[in-house]
């Protein structure tokens, strides 16, 4: 089935380093793929998308290219700040479950802390 | 404000009583979901609605009852609580926009403890 893998942490960076979250899945076609954070005490909220192979997902400094070949989704930032500090998940359209009804799957989850 | 909002945001009850959480979205969404979230587990699907009176399973629904009598609510049932059901559930909702699937919005979550 659908399965969505993502590195675990937690991660812990100083300010203004080079973060990468690695993510890949494997799926029946060529599902949607996100980044979605999770503040403390907060909900998801979506940091950015990428619908098909080649798309460039980017939003608040962030980044993640739809690889096709490597089926991966990996997210990345230059320069991280304190603000920054959250965990990330990557998720994919799930086809198991309703088929085409926007259903997720969803990795772990990343913890990242940022240290000034 | 235009959302979607769970209730309560944290409730603690005993093993055997019957707890309701509830969602209500406010953007006239057609799909609605519950998951929960658990440590080494992450999100896990426990049902989704794509309408009102259309619900289905998903990942892990045994021990729990979803309605959707109308289109911005989706309360979830724990019929029977167990401990095993200790933790934070979250709803969200989302809509299909030209056959492409939009990103799911989450509700702020419920934190469950089940003593």
């Amino acid at each position: 089935g659908n399965s969505v893998t993502q590195m675990e942490g937690p991660v812990t960076l100083s300010e203004e380093a080079f973060l990468t979250i690695n993510c890949t899945y494997t799926a029946t076609g060529y599902p949607s793929l996100f980044w979605y954070v999770q503040y403390p005490g907060e909900g998801l909220q979506l940091l950015l998308k990428a619908t098909k192979a080649d798309d460039k997902g980017s939003n608040k400094g962030f980044e993640a290219t739809y690889r096709k070949e490597t089926t991966s989704f990996h997210l990345e930032k230059g320069s991280v700040q304190v603000s920054d500090s959250a965990v990330y998940f990557c998720a994919g359209g799930d086809m198991n479950y309703g088929g085409s009804q926007g259903n997720l799957i969803f990795g772990k989850g990343t913890k990242l802390s940022v240290k000034p | 404000d235009a959302g979607i909002t769970q209730s309560p945001r944290y409730k603690i009850t005993e093993t055997g009583r019957q707890v309701t959480l509830m969602c209500h979205q406010t953007w006239s969404h057609s799909y609605m979901f519950w998951y929960r979230q658990d440590l080494g587990h992450g999100l896990r699907l426990i049902y989704y609605s794509a309408a009102a009176d259309i619900t289905d399973k998903g990942e892990v629904p045994d021990g729990y009852v979803v309605s959707r009598s109308k289109t911005e609510n989706f309360p979830l049932t724990l019929e029977s609580a167990t401990r095993s059901q200790t933790s934070v559930y979250f709803c969200a909702s989302s809509e299909l926009t030209g056959g492409l699937k939009q990103p799911q919005h989450f509700g702020d979550g419920t934190r469950l403890s089940i003593l």
